[in-house]
């Protein structure tokens, strides 16, 4: 089975920020990779599939990049909307699994 | 695209549980579905999927316990959970994983 390690698991910024996160499978995945936002008490929101393709209505502040093992995700300026938990996954193949989240904060 | 999740409640550890999901705005039959879970203050974990064909896939640790069904004729997804354990409390998303989301429905094991 493929894991998903994202890292760091927590961050704090501050408004203005660029922000990276980044998540390693451990084994390659093409670009089968999903990010997704998660606001407290909230469902998570879809950002990014295929690695760098936004979904719909997702603001061109988010971006993704990667390939086969190595994956990020990148804020370009961080906004107090922006604040959450978040996470990656694969769909390369059953079971699909998460990246344990990275929760970023207000510095 | 709406995802509306149903089911949820308390049960009794050993007991069983079936969440429904009603889906809309989206050709449900063309379009492969799945559960995903989330513990209190824990992350997300990949419960099952289900495909257009009807295959299902579950993760180790509910496999042998949860089956995961479709009725394409009324949009809906569905969970049945059999020996349930504290350990499968959580708040329970109906997903077509990369795009669109359902709110959740919790369920809680306890005595």
């Amino acid at each position: 089975d493929i894991q998903m390690t994202q890292s760091p698991s927590s961050l704090s910024a501050s408004v203005g920020d660029r922000v990276t996160i980044t998540c390693r499978a451990s084994q390659g995945i093409s670009n089968s990779l999903a990010w997704f936002q998660q606001r407290p008490g909230k469902a998570p929101k879809s950002l990014i599939y295929g690695a760098s393709n936004l979904q719909t209505g997702v603001p061109s502040k988010f971006s993704g990049n990667g390939s086969g093992t190595d994956f990020t995700l990148t804020i370009s300026s961080l906004q107090p909307e922006d604040f959450a938990t978040y996470y990656c996954q694969h769909y390369k193949g059953y079971p699909f699994a998460f990246g344990g989240g990275t929760k970023v904060e207000i510095k | 695209v709406q995802l509306l999740e149903s089911g949820g409640g308390l049960v009794q550890p050993g007991g069983s549980l079936r969440l429904s999901c009603a889906a809309s705005g989206f050709t449900f039959s063309s379009s492969s579905m799945s559960w995903v879970r989330q513990a209190p203050g824990k992350g997300l974990e990949w419960v099952s999927s289900i495909t257009t064909t009807g295959s299902t896939f579950y993760a180790d640790s509910v496999k042998g316990r949860f089956t995961t069904s479709r009725d394409n004729s009324k949009n809906t997804l569905f969970l049945q959970m059999s020996s349930l354990t504290a350990e499968d409390t959580a708040v329970y998303y109906c997903a077509k994983l990369t795009s669109d989301w359902g709110q959740g429905t919790t369920v809680t094991v306890s005595s």
